[in-house]
């Protein structure tokens, strides 16, 4: 399996709702991220996991809440949001957070904030 | 820290041309050099990278050539097919402790049939 998976692929959320996005992969990778991207710009960081525990977060707001369950999981919790945060949320793997090799994204959670 | 310059943001060719994108990159101690790939309604997909140790690489259709004097990078793409079509990234980084890579702003690659 060489795959990161994201779900929902689509997600159309209110200001008040909370929601949740998920990625999984089982290629072994002890590395996991979380990025933003905006329309014709190159994604954003927003958190790094390293050995399940959390070891970067880009000053991101707390209604952003990402959570790692275990080595193959990796959530996002979304709450509050506003529609500024309406954008393609990426989750992407790599065998180890200091080895020089890339990234293995998945499809993206296009996200609309309402 | 460092900055990633890519240049073209747009390109477009007719097919079977070939395309060049270029990037430079301003941290010395960057050592390792993806490109990716990205498709309408996709992620981002790496389709090559090259290491500080080595001055060009070739797959197929696609070459990446290094210039670690000069700090720039280049993609180069031969005999474009339609489904070449899509946005591309560079990157750059420095291995060691939390290697994060800093991305350059894309291209938007368009090959004509």
């Amino acid at each position: 399996d060489t795959e990161v998976t994201q779900t929902p692929k689509h997600l159309v959320m209110g200001m008040t709702n909370k929601k949740s996005l998920k990625c999984e992969q089982h290629m072994g990778h002890r590395a996991m991220y979380w990025y933003k991207q905006k329309a014709k710009k190159p994604p954003e960081l927003m958190f790094v996991y390293s050995y399940e525990k959390l070891s970067i977060n880009e000053s991101v707001p707390s209604r952003f809440s990402p959570e790692c369950p275990n080595s193959s999981l990796l959530n996002l919790h979304l709450h509050a949001l506003q529609p500024e945060d309406s954008a393609l949320y990426l989750c992407a793997s790599r065998v180890g957070t200091s080895s020089n090799y890339g990234y293995t994204f998945g499809s993206g959670t296009r996200l609309t904030v309402v | 820290g460092e900055n990633v310059e890519q240049h073209p943001s747009t390109l477009s060719v007719q097919e079977g041309d070939s395309a060049v994108i270029k990037c430079t990159y301003s941290d010395s101690a960057s050592n390792y050099f993806p490109w990716y790939k990205q498709e309408l309604g996709k992620g981002p997909q790496l389709i090559i990278d090259i290491r500080s140790n080595v001055g060009e690489k070739k797959d197929q259709r696609i070459a990446v050539t290094l210039n670690k004097t000069a700090k720039h990078f280049s993609l180069h793409i031969t005999e474009t097919q339609p489904e070449d079509s899509a946005v591309y990234f560079c990157a750059a980084g420095a291995s060691g402790g939390s290697y994060i890579p800093t991305f350059g702003r894309g291209t938007s690659l368009i090959v004509h049939p």
